[in-house]
């Protein structure tokens, strides 16, 4: 079954950082485009950050520019989430997903930034 | 920015009924347009794709429409299971962007 399995979310102070994972299975990750989504409790879907397949076109929305960075190990299976200096709005569930257009979703993790 | 404007925000249905959600896009976007369904507590899951296209797994009574600027989801049948939050994205312009939702409730 293929499979997207989000971790690393916490709560954690403004100014801070955390390093969101998403551990895929049952496909290989290096094969397709990938993406973070995320979404305020309550609220709507908002996208952050996609890479392509071959890890050359990346791109950010703008409120997370500068601070956020995307990346893959492809031994690992694994996508990451880089955030730094944290803000409290962005406080919300991450979720990567898979696909130039989303084709898979995984499961979410919490991020609360809040002191 | 590309904004996606979906209608209604929120629609009351009865099992059985057939439903249509509206998605505009601020300008075109060709074919590049996503359909999600989320359940309250639950992660989106997929449901179409290039605007028309089944995602594999998705009930047939499922159906998506249109290109350029205007689009449609259609529900032919619902069931109990389709009352949901419904997204659609645009997905070829930086920045991806979302429409606002649009809550299917029951009758």
């Amino acid at each position: 079954e293929e499979q997207l399995v989000e971790s690393g979310g916490g709560l954690v102070q403004p100014g801070g950082s955390l390093r969101l994972s998403c551990v895929a299975s049952g496909f290989t990750l290096s094969s397709y485009w990938m993406q973070w989504v995320r979404q305020v409790p309550g609220k709507g879907l908002v996208w952050v950050s996609r890479m392509s397949s071959d890890g050359r076109n990346i791109a950010y929305a703008e409120s997370v520019k500068g601070r956020f960075t995307i990346s893959r190990d492809n031994d690992k299976n694994t996508l990451y989430l880089q955030m730094n200096s944290l803000r409290v709005e962005d406080t919300a569930v991450y979720y990567c997903a898979r696909g130039y257009g989303i084709a898979l979703w995984g499961q979410g993790t919490l991020v609360t930034v809040s002191s | 920015d590309i904004q996606m404007t979906q209608s209604p925000s929120s629609l009351s249905a009865s099992v059985g009924d057939r439903v249509t959600i509206t998605c505009r896009a601020s300008q075109d976007i060709s074919n590049y347009l996503a359909w999600f369904q989320q359940r309250p507590g639950k992660a989106p899951k997929s449901l179409i794709y290039v605007a028309s296209s089944l995602q594999s797994g998705v009930p047939s009574r499922f159906s998506g429409s249109g290109s350029g600027t205007d689009f449609t989801l259609t529900i032919s049948s619902l069931q109990p299971e389709d009352f949901a939050t419904y997204y659609c994205q645009q997905y070829n312009n930086y920045p991806l962007t979302f429409g606002q939702g649009t809550r299917l409730e029951i009758k």
